[in-house]
């Protein structure tokens, strides 16, 4: 599975829009890109996932590049609760044991 | 809507205890999943199962063991616990192995001292 590139920390306004820029380059043409959050050590929760086609949930949007090289999660108006590690994964639709790699992840930091 | 439910939330064993963590979920899922996460870092595969009866080791595998009986169920063993397993254990289930999305439990907090 590609490797990914996020920034270790990220501050957000409250109630501003809040993008995570996701760097995957050496994805291949059948490897998804999923968003994953983490608050306070709980479980991951899924956001979303996308394969090349821009998408949208009640929770986010997913912009994905023409060359697919690199990805944003957008928050459209981030609140306290929105604070969390967020994690940018790559995964093959056939990959072995269906395995997601979480990296470090952004520390996204939602400021009143 | 239970989804993924483990337990125990924590847990402090001793130097050489065994123990078993349960995984529940109650989506009719094939597959589940064990991770384990060291603080400050991202998450580890340890086993995975698709389906009852059949499991497989994943990334860190050493040190746990695993069985699936049933789909609903996939509990993880440690039997000589270490303190190396100091960890936070996840377990996630999901529909298929496609493109379908992992749902993760909010986790067992594990320390060996």
């Amino acid at each position: 599975d590609a490797k990914t590139t996020q920034p270790p920390s990220m501050d957000c306004a409250e109630g501003r829009a809040a993008n995570l820029p996701c760097n995957h380059s050496t994805i291949s043409g059948n490897e998804y890109v999923y968003w994953y959050r983490q608050i306070h050590s709980q479980g991951p929760q899924y956001i979303i996932h996308g394969l090349k086609n821009n998408e949208t949930n009640e929770m986010a949007s997913l912009i994905i590049t023409e060359d697919r090289k690199s990805s944003t999660l957008i928050l459209p108006h981030a609140t306290l609760r929105d604070t969390a590690v967020y994690y940018c994964i790559v995964r093959s639709s056939i990959s072995t044991g269906n395995q997601f790699y979480f990296g470090t992840g952004t520390s996204l930091t939602v400021i009143p | 809507n239970a989804g993924v439910t483990q337990t125990p939330k924590f847990r402090i064993l001793k130097i050489g205890q065994s123990m078993t963590l349960q995984c529940a979920q109650d989506m009719n899922h094939n597959y589940m999943y064990w991770y384990r996460q060291d603080p400050g870092m991202g998450l580890k595969l340890i086993y995975y199962s698709v389906g009852a009866g059949i499991t497989d080791k994943g990334e860190v595998p050493n040190g746990y063991n695993v069985s699936r009986s049933t789909t609903e169920d996939f509990p993880l063993r440690l039997e000589l616990a270490a303190p190396s397993q100091t960890s936070v254990y996840f377990c996630a289930s999901s529909w298929d192995s496609s493109n379908q999305p992992q749902h993760f439990g909010d986790g067992t907090r594990l320390s060996i001292l």
